[in-house]
Protein backbone atom coordinates (compact mmCIF):
# COMPACT_ATOMS: atom_id res chain seq x y z
CA UNK A 1 0.00 0.00 0.00
CA UNK A 2 1.45 3.29 -1.23
CA UNK A 3 2.16 5.90 1.15
CA UNK A 4 1.81 9.96 0.06
CA UNK A 5 4.16 10.32 -3.08
CA UNK A 6 5.87 13.44 -3.97
CA UNK A 7 8.00 13.97 -7.06
CA UNK A 8 10.26 16.17 -7.15
CA UNK A 9 12.39 15.04 -4.47
CA UNK A 10 14.64 17.78 -5.24
CA UNK A 11 14.40 21.37 -7.37
CA UNK A 12 16.95 24.13 -7.43
CA UNK A 13 15.29 27.47 -9.10
CA UNK A 14 16.14 30.64 -9.96
CA UNK A 15 14.53 34.07 -8.46
CA UNK A 16 11.24 34.95 -10.53
CA UNK A 17 10.56 31.68 -11.89
CA UNK A 18 8.28 29.09 -11.38
CA UNK A 19 7.39 25.86 -10.11
CA UNK A 20 5.32 23.33 -9.33
CA UNK A 21 4.95 20.58 -6.93
CA UNK A 22 3.64 17.23 -7.28
CA UNK A 23 1.49 14.71 -4.26
CA UNK A 24 -0.27 11.43 -4.93
CA UNK A 25 -2.24 10.86 -1.67
CA UNK A 26 -1.85 7.39 0.07
CA UNK A 27 -4.61 5.08 -1.36
CA UNK A 28 -8.22 5.56 0.21
CA UNK A 29 -7.78 9.04 1.02
CA UNK A 30 -9.56 12.37 -0.40
CA UNK A 31 -7.84 15.01 1.50
CA UNK A 32 -4.98 16.81 0.51
CA UNK A 33 -2.50 19.45 2.30
CA UNK A 34 0.44 21.24 1.93
CA UNK A 35 2.66 22.79 4.25
CA UNK A 36 6.04 24.93 4.10
CA UNK A 37 8.65 23.79 6.39
CA UNK A 38 11.63 26.03 6.65
CA UNK A 39 15.06 24.59 8.08
CA UNK A 40 14.54 24.49 11.54
CA UNK A 41 11.00 25.38 11.84
CA UNK A 42 7.67 23.38 12.33
CA UNK A 43 5.75 22.79 9.38
CA UNK A 44 3.18 25.81 8.14
CA UNK A 45 -0.07 25.33 6.80
CA UNK A 46 -0.07 26.18 2.95
CA UNK A 47 -4.06 24.94 1.96
CA UNK A 48 -5.93 21.89 1.71
CA UNK A 49 -7.56 20.56 -1.10
CA UNK A 50 -10.75 18.89 -0.89
CA UNK A 51 -13.47 17.29 -3.57
CA UNK A 52 -10.97 19.48 -5.99
CA UNK A 53 -11.74 22.70 -4.16
CA UNK A 54 -9.39 24.68 -1.91
CA UNK A 55 -11.69 24.95 1.53
CA UNK A 56 -9.18 26.34 3.89
CA UNK A 57 -5.78 28.75 3.51
CA UNK A 58 -3.07 29.52 6.05
CA UNK A 59 -1.42 32.82 5.70
CA UNK A 60 0.26 32.70 2.03
CA UNK A 61 -0.03 35.03 -0.58
CA UNK A 62 -1.89 34.50 -3.47
CA UNK A 63 1.42 33.79 -5.19
CA UNK A 64 0.68 30.03 -3.85
CA UNK A 65 -1.60 28.37 -5.34
CA UNK A 66 -2.96 24.62 -5.65
CA UNK A 67 -5.02 21.89 -7.62
CA UNK A 68 -6.49 18.92 -6.66
CA UNK A 69 -7.52 16.44 -9.87
CA UNK A 70 -10.56 13.66 -9.91
CA UNK A 71 -7.92 11.11 -8.74
CA UNK A 72 -7.17 13.38 -5.51
CA UNK A 73 -3.50 13.91 -6.60
CA UNK A 74 -2.60 17.60 -6.26
CA UNK A 75 -0.36 19.97 -7.24
CA UNK A 76 1.31 23.03 -5.89
CA UNK A 77 2.26 26.04 -8.01
CA UNK A 78 4.47 28.93 -6.76
CA UNK A 79 4.63 31.93 -8.96
CA UNK A 80 7.86 34.81 -9.12
CA UNK A 81 10.09 32.82 -7.06
CA UNK A 82 11.56 33.97 -3.74
CA UNK A 83 14.57 33.57 -1.95
CA UNK A 84 12.39 32.91 0.90
CA UNK A 85 10.72 30.45 -0.58
CA UNK A 86 13.50 28.05 0.02
CA UNK A 87 11.92 25.05 2.24
CA UNK A 88 10.97 21.83 2.13
CA UNK A 89 7.09 21.13 0.59
CA UNK A 90 5.51 18.49 2.58
CA UNK A 91 2.19 16.79 1.31
CA UNK A 92 -0.13 15.36 3.87
CA UNK A 93 -2.90 13.43 3.38
CA UNK A 94 -6.22 11.69 5.05
CA UNK A 95 -9.81 10.50 4.42
CA UNK A 96 -12.78 12.49 5.02
CA UNK A 97 -15.07 9.51 5.48
CA UNK A 98 -13.71 8.30 8.57
CA UNK A 99 -12.60 10.15 11.71
CA UNK A 100 -9.35 11.98 11.59
CA UNK A 101 -6.46 10.03 12.56
CA UNK A 102 -3.81 12.46 11.63
CA UNK A 103 -2.24 13.02 8.68
CA UNK A 104 -0.08 11.00 6.66
CA UNK A 105 3.03 12.89 5.24
CA UNK A 106 5.31 12.15 2.26
CA UNK A 107 8.82 12.68 2.42
CA UNK A 108 8.56 16.16 0.81
CA UNK A 109 10.34 18.45 -1.76
CA UNK A 110 13.23 20.40 -1.17
CA UNK A 111 12.83 23.51 -3.12
CA UNK A 112 15.99 25.91 -3.46
CA UNK A 113 15.84 29.36 -4.79
CA UNK A 114 18.79 31.04 -6.07
CA UNK B 1 -3.35 33.41 14.62
CA UNK B 2 -2.91 30.01 16.36
CA UNK B 3 0.32 28.79 18.32
CA UNK B 4 1.96 26.08 20.09
CA UNK B 5 4.40 26.55 22.01
CA UNK B 6 6.30 23.35 22.16
CA UNK B 7 9.34 22.71 24.95
CA UNK B 8 11.82 22.18 25.72
CA UNK B 9 13.87 23.22 21.79
CA UNK B 10 16.22 20.57 22.38
CA UNK B 11 17.39 17.85 24.42
CA UNK B 12 20.67 16.11 25.26
CA UNK B 13 19.97 12.67 27.42
CA UNK B 14 22.03 9.27 27.82
CA UNK B 15 20.26 6.42 26.61
CA UNK B 16 18.23 4.50 29.05
CA UNK B 17 16.94 8.08 30.41
CA UNK B 18 12.97 9.48 30.64
CA UNK B 19 11.95 12.69 28.35
CA UNK B 20 9.06 14.67 28.53
CA UNK B 21 8.12 17.18 26.32
CA UNK B 22 5.27 19.41 26.21
CA UNK B 23 3.40 21.99 23.93
CA UNK B 24 0.76 24.25 25.01
CA UNK B 25 -1.62 26.56 22.89
CA UNK B 26 -4.05 29.41 23.52
CA UNK B 27 -6.71 27.93 21.44
CA UNK B 28 -8.55 24.67 21.82
CA UNK B 29 -8.14 21.74 20.01
CA UNK B 30 -10.00 19.03 19.37
CA UNK B 31 -7.49 16.54 18.56
CA UNK B 32 -3.51 16.46 19.91
CA UNK B 33 -1.06 14.86 17.60
CA UNK B 34 2.19 13.87 18.10
CA UNK B 35 4.62 13.17 15.03
CA UNK B 36 8.51 12.63 14.65
CA UNK B 37 10.66 13.85 11.85
CA UNK B 38 13.95 11.82 10.98
CA UNK B 39 16.31 13.70 8.68
CA UNK B 40 15.57 13.66 5.12
CA UNK B 41 11.84 12.61 6.05
CA UNK B 42 7.99 13.59 6.15
CA UNK B 43 6.68 13.80 9.91
CA UNK B 44 5.73 10.33 11.09
CA UNK B 45 2.53 9.97 13.20
CA UNK B 46 3.46 8.85 17.02
CA UNK B 47 0.02 9.55 18.82
CA UNK B 48 -3.02 10.66 18.11
CA UNK B 49 -5.25 11.83 20.98
CA UNK B 50 -8.96 12.72 20.77
CA UNK B 51 -10.92 13.35 24.11
CA UNK B 52 -9.53 15.62 27.15
CA UNK B 53 -7.94 13.68 29.84
CA UNK B 54 -7.42 11.21 27.25
CA UNK B 55 -3.86 8.99 28.27
CA UNK B 56 -2.80 6.78 25.54
CA UNK B 57 0.32 4.65 25.12
CA UNK B 58 2.32 3.53 21.84
CA UNK B 59 5.40 1.46 23.12
CA UNK B 60 7.49 3.24 25.66
CA UNK B 61 5.61 6.23 24.39
CA UNK B 62 2.73 8.00 26.42
CA UNK B 63 0.98 11.03 25.68
CA UNK B 64 -2.02 12.91 27.21
CA UNK B 65 -4.34 15.72 26.33
CA UNK B 66 -4.89 18.28 28.60
CA UNK B 67 -8.09 18.62 30.38
CA UNK B 68 -8.15 22.27 29.26
CA UNK B 69 -8.11 21.13 25.79
CA UNK B 70 -5.14 23.60 25.45
CA UNK B 71 -2.41 20.93 26.20
CA UNK B 72 -0.64 17.96 25.67
CA UNK B 73 2.40 16.24 26.82
CA UNK B 74 4.49 13.46 25.24
CA UNK B 75 6.93 11.08 27.53
CA UNK B 76 9.35 8.43 26.11
CA UNK B 77 10.45 6.03 28.76
CA UNK B 78 14.10 4.15 28.89
CA UNK B 79 15.35 6.41 25.35
CA UNK B 80 17.12 4.24 22.74
CA UNK B 81 19.35 6.09 19.81
CA UNK B 82 16.76 5.59 17.61
CA UNK B 83 14.50 8.29 19.44
CA UNK B 84 17.08 10.62 18.06
CA UNK B 85 14.67 13.03 15.88
CA UNK B 86 12.46 16.04 16.03
CA UNK B 87 9.20 15.73 18.01
CA UNK B 88 6.22 17.60 16.70
CA UNK B 89 3.03 18.24 18.54
CA UNK B 90 0.41 19.26 16.57
CA UNK B 91 -3.15 20.72 16.96
CA UNK B 92 -6.13 19.55 15.03
CA UNK B 93 -9.89 19.48 14.93
CA UNK B 94 -13.12 17.69 13.61
CA UNK B 95 -12.49 16.83 10.09
CA UNK B 96 -8.54 17.00 9.65
CA UNK B 97 -9.10 21.48 8.89
CA UNK B 98 -5.95 23.29 9.42
CA UNK B 99 -3.69 21.34 11.60
CA UNK B 100 -1.58 23.85 13.40
CA UNK B 101 2.33 22.29 14.32
CA UNK B 102 4.69 23.41 17.24
CA UNK B 103 8.09 24.37 16.31
CA UNK B 104 9.66 21.15 17.32
CA UNK B 105 11.83 19.40 20.03
CA UNK B 106 15.16 18.29 19.11
CA UNK B 107 15.96 15.22 20.86
CA UNK B 108 19.64 13.77 21.31
CA UNK B 109 20.34 10.21 22.53
CA UNK B 110 24.05 9.63 23.56
CA UNK B 111 24.41 6.23 23.91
Amino acid sequence: DAGVTQSPTHLIKTRGQQVTLRCSPKSGHDTVSWYQQALGQGPQFIFQYYEEEERQRGNFPDRFSGHQFPNYSSELNVNALLLGDSALYLCASNSQESSFRGYTFGSGTRLTVV
Amino acid sequence: GQQLNQSPQSMFIQEGEDVSMNCTSSSIFNTWLWYKQDPGEGPVLLIALYKAGELTSNGRLTAQFGITRKDSFLNISASIPSDVGIYFCAGGNTGGFKTIFGAGTRLFVKA
